[in-house]
């Protein structure tokens, strides 16, 4: 099985901050790998895919880097709508898993 | 507009089977995605559980294939999810979500459901 792993699982910062999460794949997957966004009581919301492709609608302040097993989610400026957690997934091969979060709170 | 709704069960006794339907209206279920079932426990984070193709293919997270069968109903443009045997460590909310598409660089999961709420208790 590929396991993801995120750094940090919460990060405190200020609205107008850079905010960078880090995930990491046991194994290479190439750039088969999305981000998602989710708030308390919602279910998530795809932010990135391809590594590096804004969804639709997502705000450019969001971005994506990454190839082979490690990756980045760009917060540019942190702003109010934007705590919540988010999570990195796989989509390697015929399977699919997804890191463990990364809460993102209000200093 | 696409539209998927999870339902079942919101009480399961341990040791019997969690059942869940995902109803798809908007989309046809044989058309150009995968469908997915994930969970979190309270306070925790995103498990895969699996994967369907309309085909019937199916894809399951290796921790939980010895109890998981999921199945697609083309006739009724729904999907489901069966656990079994259920102990109260598979107390969860339970997604069921749509992939982009059904080539690789589109098996990201773009469109989910609203969860429903299983608890496992006697």
């Amino acid at each position: 099985d590929i396991q993801m792993t995120q750094s940090p699982s919460t990060l405190s910062a200020f609205v107008g901050d850079r905010v960078t999460i880090t995930c990491r794949a046991s194994q290479t997957i190439s750039t088969w790998l999305a981000w998602y966004q989710q708030k308390p009581g919602k279910a998530p919301k795809l932010l990135i895919y391809k590594a590096s492709t804004l969804e639709s609608g997502v705000p450019p302040r969001f971005s994506g880097s990454g190839t082979g097993t490690e990756f980045t989610l760009t917060i540019s400026s942190l702003q109010p709508d934007d705590f919540a957690t988010y999570y990195c997934q796989h989509y390697y091969t015929y399977s699919w898993a997804f890191g463990q979060g990364t809460k993102v709170e209000i200093k | 507009q696409v539209h998927l709704q999870e339902s079942g069960p919101g009480l399961v006794k341990p040791s019997e089977t969690l059942s869940l339907t995902c109803d798809v209206s908007g989309h046809s279920i044989t058309s150009g995605s995968y469908w997915g079932w994930i969970r979190q426990p309270p306070g925790k984070g995103l498990e895969w559980i699996g994967t369907v193709y309309h085909s019937g293919n199916t894809y399951y997270n290796p921790s939980l294939k010895s109890r998981v069968s999921i199945s697609v109903d083309t006739s009724k443009n729904q999907f489901s999810l069966h656990l079994n045997p259920v102990t109260a460590a598979d107390t969860a909310m339970y997604y069921c979500a749509r992939t982009h598409g059904d080539f690789r660089p589109d098996w990201y999961f773009d469109l989910w459901g609203r969860g429903t709420q299983v608890t496992v208790s006697s």
